[in-house]
């Protein structure tokens, strides 16, 4: 089976700009997580989706949205961009949604100028 | 409250002999699960090793195994005949299975590996 794709890898975007990301799960995964990782706050959870559901969600502000396509694509929206948001957006896949053990994809690169 | 704590920033190993990378819990709910990931310069965070809170027998996968003590609340992954490919950051991280957690890792802050020739 193929991995966990997303696009794109790297971003570049200037303050105040809305940026979107994609992910195409594991074929069969319909769970699909979202991190953000920075070398201050580390691996921090953005929101989790299930059959089209938002099922969790981290503790980021309203800026940071997602949403899951019927075919369990991921997309995840960061509005009015701050420098701050200069980060690595991981996504991960899991066959159900507690507890499963999720693979993740590549990352996609995002610098805030 | 949940948390992970690994607590070696960095470590070094000679290729070829074991290393093991220390990581400990921390949780109140009776139902969890352990993992370790492999994430490599480019970024791709790689599922190594998985333990269940309920599991009697230490998980192992090739040449990773985890220590798991739990009344230590500890998950250790020991990593056998290092190889260069093994250089790396390595996170611990945590699934819990109480209600508002589902589809949620937590991590620890990683230790980078760096194997010797």
């Amino acid at each position: 089976k193929a991995g966990v794709t997303q696009t794109p890898r790297y971003l570049i975007k200037t303050r105040g700009q809305q940026v979107t990301l994609s992910c195409s799960p594991i074929s069969g995964h319909r769970s699909v997580s979202w991190y953000q990782q920075t070398p201050g706050q580390g691996l921090q959870f953005l929101f989790e989706y299930f059959s089209e559901t938002q099922r969790n969600k981290g503790n980021f502000p309203g800026r940071f949205s997602g949403r899951q396509f019927s075919n369990s694509r991921s997309e995840m929206n960061v509005s009015t961009l701050e420098l701050g948001d200069s980060a690595l957006y991981l996504c991960a896949s899991s066959e159900r949604t507690s507890g499963e053990t999720q693979y993740f994809g590549p990352g996609t690169r995002l610098l805030v100028l | 409250a949940q948390k992970i704590t690994q607590t070696q920033p960095g470590m070094f190993v000679q290729e070829k002999e074991a290393v093991t990378l220390d990581c400990t819990y921390d949780t109140s709910d009776p139902s969890y699960g352990l993992f370790w990931y492999k994430q490599p310069s480019s970024g791709e965070m790689i599922f190594l090793i998985y333990q269940g809170s309920y599991d009697q027998q230490n998980a192992t996968e090739g040449r990773y195994s985890l220590n798991f003590q739990k009344a230590r609340k500890s998950a250790n992954l020991v990593i056998s005949a290092s190889q260069l490919g093994d250089s790396a950051m390595y996170f611990c991280a945590m699934s819990t299975h109480g209600s508002g957690n589902t589809g949620k890792l937590i991590f620890g802050q990683g230790t980078t590996l760096q194997v010797k020739p």
